[in-house]
């Protein structure tokens, strides 16, 4: 098993550019998550879903969206991307309790 | 939101050393978990404890989870060099949240003393 993959690892955009940050998981796990993590900040909780079709909001969701289509497949988009959008990006998804982190992506807003 | 609180928020170890943390709600938590993030890499789960009270190792790593619920501790014992990295709790809520979200302190950054 691949676990948890990201793609891409780094990205730069310029303000108001859109992109879409991949998240895939061979797990079949129902759960999946993306977290942003910012110096001093810890993890938080942009976006989740319960399962395919499925998804909510969590602490920080404004500037982006998300679908799930397939349980495999969590992407994130931003829409217009912004400064305030520059951090590192986590998916995650679990089964239970035990959540299982990908490797992140690096983005840059200039 | 919910908040964790972790401390200490950084602390420096000398090889050999025993290092302890430990994170405190207000909230009351029914799982914690414990996670190590290595720099330019994803959070890899640690340990996981599931009641009030439980002690689970995994090798020089000891957690507990608090007999209150609101609170958990880790502990690091002789430690060497590759124990150097951000170490987080998370917890998922009795009340309040949502299914599966899980609560992230803000994380105990260990370095080697210079």
């Amino acid at each position: 098993n691949a676990g948890v993959t990201q793609t891409p690892k780094f990205q730069v955009l310029k303000t108001g550019q859109s992109m879409t940050l991949q998240c895939a998981q061979d797990m079949n796990h129902e759960y999946m998550s993306w977290y942003r993590q910012d110096p001093g900040m810890g993890l938080r909780l942009i976006h989740y879903s319960v399962g395919a079709g499925i998804t909510d909001q969590g602490e920080v969701p404004n500037g982006y969206n998300v679908s799930r289509s397939t349980t495999e497949d969590f992407p994130l988009r931003l829409l217009s991307a912004a400064p305030s959008q520059t951090s590192v990006y986590f998916c995650a998804s679990s089964q239970g309790s035990r959540q299982y982190f990908g490797p992140g992506t690096r983005l840059t807003v200039t | 939101g919910q908040q964790l609180n972790q401390s200490p928020q950084s602390m420096f170890i000398q090889e050999g050393e025993d290092v302890s943390m430990n994170c405190t709600s207000s909230s009351i938590f029914n799982t914690w978990l414990w996670y190590k993030q290595d720099p330019g890499e994803g959070p890899v789960l640690l340990i996981a404890l599931y009641k009030a009270g439980e002690l689970t190792s995994n090798g020089r790593l000891t957690a507990q989870f608090g007999t209150t619920r609101k609170d958990s501790f880790l502990n690091i014992s002789a430690s060497i060099p590759s124990d150097v990295g951000i170490y987080f709790c998370a917890g998922h809520l009795v009340y309040g949240g949502s299914q599966g979200n899980l609560i992230f302190g803000k994380g105990t950054k260990l370095s080697v003393k210079p």
